[in-house]
């Protein structure tokens, strides 16, 4: 079935360096939406970028992820992490229901 | 700018009391949702539904009824709370499933003793 796997729960970084967050995905269909979504403490969860598209960058607020449906990927990417980047970040995946990953919680360091 | 609202923000109830979350979207949104939010755990769909009198159920969906009176409203009812119950509960809304963002409200922490 359709499934999504952040493998890292907890990321903790010093501010000014790179972010990658992991997210793979599994689908059968070819045209699925891949999502992040960012929740920060007392905030609401929303949509920090989304794509369809296969090799294509979307970038949004600083960061960055490219779809590579060869591998599955989506991973979420950043140069320099700043210290109001920590947060909760979650991939989904909708190739019709919404599929969200178990999120990966950044925390950025001084 | 899409607009979620849920009722109460915090609620606490006891083993086996009977508790209704509230949310109200006002983007004419068709889909409505239903998560709880678990450390370790993340998102998990509860119940959705695509409009007035439907409902479809999510992963999570033992122990909770659910209801979409109107296509603004979405009720998540607990007929006996048990402590597993305990989690933050977030209602959303998009336009249509899939391609489109979900909104989410504010969020309601239910605490069940």
């Amino acid at each position: 079935g359709d499934s999504v796997t952040q493998k890292e729960g907890l990321v903790t970084l010093t501010e000014g360096l790179p972010v990658m967050l992991n997210c793979t995905y599994q689908t059968i269909y070819s045209n699925a939406f891949l999502f992040w979504y960012v929740h920060y403490l007392n905030e609401s969860p929303r949509l920090l970028l989304k794509s369809s598209t296969d090799n294509k960058r979307t970038e949004h607020q600083g960061f960055h992820a490219t779809l590579h449906k060869s591998s599955s990927s989506f991973h979420l990417q950043k140069s320099s992490a700043q210290l109001s980047d920590s947060a909760l970040y979650y991939c989904a995946l909708s190739p019709q229901n919404f599929y969200f990953g178990k999120g990966t919680s950044l925390t950025v360091i001084p | 700018e899409a607009a979620v609202t849920q009722s109460p923000r915090n609620k606490v109830t006891v083993t086996g009391g009977n508790v209704t979350l509230s949310c109200r979207q006002t983007n004419s949104h068709n889909y409505m949702y239903w998560y709880r939010q678990d450390t370790g755990h993340g998102l998990r769909l509860i119940h959705y539904s695509y409009g007035a009198g439907n409902l479809q159920i999510g992963d999570v969906p033992d122990g909770y009824k659910a209801t979409r009176t109107t296509q603004e409203d979405f009720f998540l009812l607990l007929e006996l709370a048990s402590p597993s119950q305990t989690s933050l509960y977030f209602c959303a809304s998009s336009d249509w499933t899939g391609v489109y963002e979900q909104y989410f409200g504010p969020g309601t922490r239910l605490t069940v003793l």
